[in-house]
């Protein structure tokens, strides 16, 4: 069972805007830890989407935004494209810096 | 444009040691501003941080491998390595080494592409 909480899968039509969660407690993300977001597609090793809860790194397009309040966070996507499509992971720490991963998150796009 | 690549045998018998190493190309690894640090993949399921090291040491294990994780970082080589012991079936898995960046949130900002390691006999 993953420290942080995602639903195991959302969906969404081309063009349709999806939001992926992720959810802490008080000694992650209510600690005010950041969140940050990967996308795993298929086959591929994990992408680094999401830096710092909001911040993108260059090259990802503005289609992807993050939000984080006080125990939990969100991916959204907009404008979804069949590219899209894969895994999304959410990741933040703790005290100790102990690295935590959500379970993931698979993006089907109909 | 640095990258990560991971190497090491694919298959390790039960109780027996996994050992990978991770080489840093384009850039240095004795940069203090990173860690690096090692993921896994099980088949179908999620990421499980193993752990980092600084490029002068001092590593960060997770709890629940602290036991049986050793890394090591050599910097003449530009290169950080992973040991596991006594490893199971429940070792098999897909590993990554990746890059943290502590500027940046400590995000995984950089990861190798991974090498797949089955535990069989």
């Amino acid at each position: 069972q993953s420290v942080l909480t995602q639903p195991p899968s959302v969906s969404g039509a081309p063009g349709q805007r999806v939001i992926i969660s992720c959810t802490g407690t008080s000694s992650n993300l209510g600690a005010g830890y950041d969140v940050h977001w990967y996308q795993q597609l298929p086959g591929t090793a994990p992408k680094l989407l999401i830096f710092g809860n909001k911040n993108r790194p260059s090259g990802v397009p503005d289609r992807f935004s993050g939000f984080k309040s006080g125990t939990s966070a969100s991916l959204a996507i907009t404008g979804l494209q069949a590219e899209d499509e894969g895994d999304y992971h959410c990741q933040s720490y703790d005290s100790s810096l102990n690295v935590f991963f959500g379970g993931g998150t698979k993006l089907t796009v109909l | 444009q640095l990258q990560l690549q991971e190497s090491g045998p694919g298959l390790v018998k039960p109780s027996e040691t996994l050992s990978l190493t991770c080489t840093v190309s384009g850039g240095s690894i004795s940069n203090s501003r990173y860690f690096w640090g090692w993921i896994r993949q099980p088949p179908g399921k999620g990421l499980e941080w193993i752990g980092h090291i600084f490029y002068s040491g001092s590593p960060h294990y997770n709890p629940s491998l602290k036991s049986r994780v050793t890394m090591s970082v050599d910097t003449s080589k530009n290169q950080f390595s992973l040991r596991l012991t006594s490893v199971t079936a429940a070792d098999t898995a897909v590993y990554h080494c990746a890059r943290s960046d502590m500027v940046r949130g400590r995000c995984l900002d950089i990861w190798g592409q991974g090498t797949g390691v089955t535990v069989s006999s």
